[in-house]
């Protein structure tokens, strides 16, 4: 069964600087989707940023961009010139390509961006 | 085009009760998920429907049940709740196909005493 862990409960970022989020999964598969969501406190979930796995160039967008390592299994986001508004939990998560595409999400991270 | 709703937005049953819950998609989506999330455990997913059909499930018990209908509305039902049953429940909706971004809605706030 696929896993994903993101084992950093909460982060801190000084507004305007660079901010890194882990992310590791395990599978077997080799073909699946891997995606960053963004909860802003009381708000709803939005998508951050997605990468296809058989994809070798790293997804980016605007400030957010991924550092994947396949067979490391490693899938995390960097936030750069950190803005306040990015302050939320930020959920990694895996979906099958192939089967019942199944969704599989990490228990998140919080990031506060201090002022 | 409208987003994601759910209703309702907050709830309050006691233990043993059962509770429906309503998630209506983006027009066009004909996927929707169920997620419970609770603090520490993340988002947890329950099912999934497609075109009236459930295609995935998660590992909750069988109290936990679903349905989806023609227009893509879905539906979700906790029976005999209990204590633990207390989370935010998330609808998402996508087109369905498997790189498709997932939706979300606000969330019903369930709270079981």
């Amino acid at each position: 069964a696929q896993t994903v862990t993101q084992s950093q409960p909460e982060m801190s970022v000084q507004e305007a600087e660079t901010v890194t989020l882990s992310c590791t999964y395990d599978t077997s598969e080799s073909d699946y989707y891997l995606f960053w969501y963004k909860q802003p406190p009381s708000r709803q979930m939005i998508l951050v940023i997605r990468q296809e796995a058989y994809k070798q160039q790293n997804a980016t967008e605007n400030r957010f961009s991924v550092n994947f390592q396949k067979a490391a299994k490693s899938f995390s986001l960097k936030i750069s010139d950190s803005q306040l508004g990015d302050a939320a939990m930020y959920f990694c998560a895996y979906r099958s390509a192939r089967g019942t595409y199944k969704y599989i999400f990490g228990t998140g991270t919080r990031l506060k961006v201090l002022a | 085009k409208a987003g994601v709703t759910q209703t309702p937005r907050y709830l309050i049953k006691t233990r043993g009760q059962q509770v429906t819950l309503s998630c209506s998609p983006i027009s066009g989506h004909r996927s929707v998920s169920w997620y419970q999330q609770t603090p520490g455990q993340g988002l947890q997913f329950l099912f999934e429907y497609f075109s009236e059909t459930q295609r995935n499930k998660g590992n909750f018990p069988g109290r936990f049940s679903g349905r989806q209908f023609s227009n893509s509305r879905s539906e979700m039902n906790v029976s005999t709740l209990e204590l633990g049953d207390s989370a935010l429940y998330l609808c998402a909706s996508s087109l369905g196909d498997r790189g498709d971004e997932q939706f979300f809605g606000p969330g019903t706030r369930l709270t079981v005493l």
